[in-house]
């Protein structure tokens, strides 16, 4: 299976601010997905990511708060832009397929403050 | 709207013990995955179990599913300690990629 680089590990921000996560696979995937994770919840996918076209984003979650870019088969980066504290939260990023099971990056840790 | 629930929420058994974990799903689906999450750490995948009455086993874990009844169990047999953590099953559909997650089951194993 896919090995998934994801940085930073964690994060402090002030409030207004943005961060941006990046993933780095070792191999050529096409899809590529972003969650997140709030404190003691389970995961929500924030949007799908495929290179060479925009991504899909799921309901609730909208381009100019978290823009994605998909640069290549190999990299893809999450931001999280003017954040709040409702922001902090656990964001991971995977790759995989519905017939062989999915991948998950080590996940960043963000404390919006 | 596919929506996946797990049962118990929480569930604290004393070591040696058995216990399942059930994941019901709400639409057709023949494809998911377990997962186990430790405390500050990603996901681990455990089964991927792709057909009606499929069954895989790994140590002390064995998950099963039957897409008839919607409904999937992780059966733990003779529990200990380092089963402590937290499970999730997770369902995606065959003409869709991604995946929608189950609500979790927090796991205590009691020495």
């Amino acid at each position: 299976s896919a090995v998934i680089s994801q940085k930073p590990s964690r994060d402090i921000c002030q409030r207004g601010t943005s961060l941006t996560i990046q993933c780095q696979v070792d191999s050529q995937v096409t899809m590529m997905f972003w969650y997140r994770q709030q404190p003691g919840q389970s995961l929500t996918l924030i949007a799908t990511a495929n290179q060479g076209s925009e991504a899909t984003y799921e309901s609730g979650f909208v381009i100019d708060k978290f823009p994605i870019s998909r640069p290549n088969l190999t990299f893809s980066t999450l931001t999280v832009s003017n954040m709040s504290p409702e922001d902090s939260s656990i964001y991971l990023c995977s790759v995989g397929g519905s017939n062989y099971g999915y991948t998950f990056g080590s996940g960043t840790r963000l404390t919006v403050v | 709207e596919l929506k996946v629930e797990q049962n118990p929420l929480f569930l604290s058994m004393q070591e040696g013990k058995n216990y399942t974990i059930y994941c019901n799903y709400s639409t057709t689906s023949d494809r998911l995955y377990w997962y186990r999450q430790d405390p500050g750490k990603s996901l681990e995948s455990l089964f991927v179990l792709l057909s009606n009455g499929a069954v895989k086993q790994e140590g002390r874990l064995m998950a099963s599913l039957d897409t008839k009844a919607r409904l999937s169990t992780l059966h733990i047999t003779a529990a200990v300690h380092d089963l402590s953590a937290t499970y999730f099953c997770a369902v995606s559909q065959r003409s869709y990629q991604k995946v929608t997650f189950g609500t979790g089951t927090k796991l205590q194993v009691i020495p």
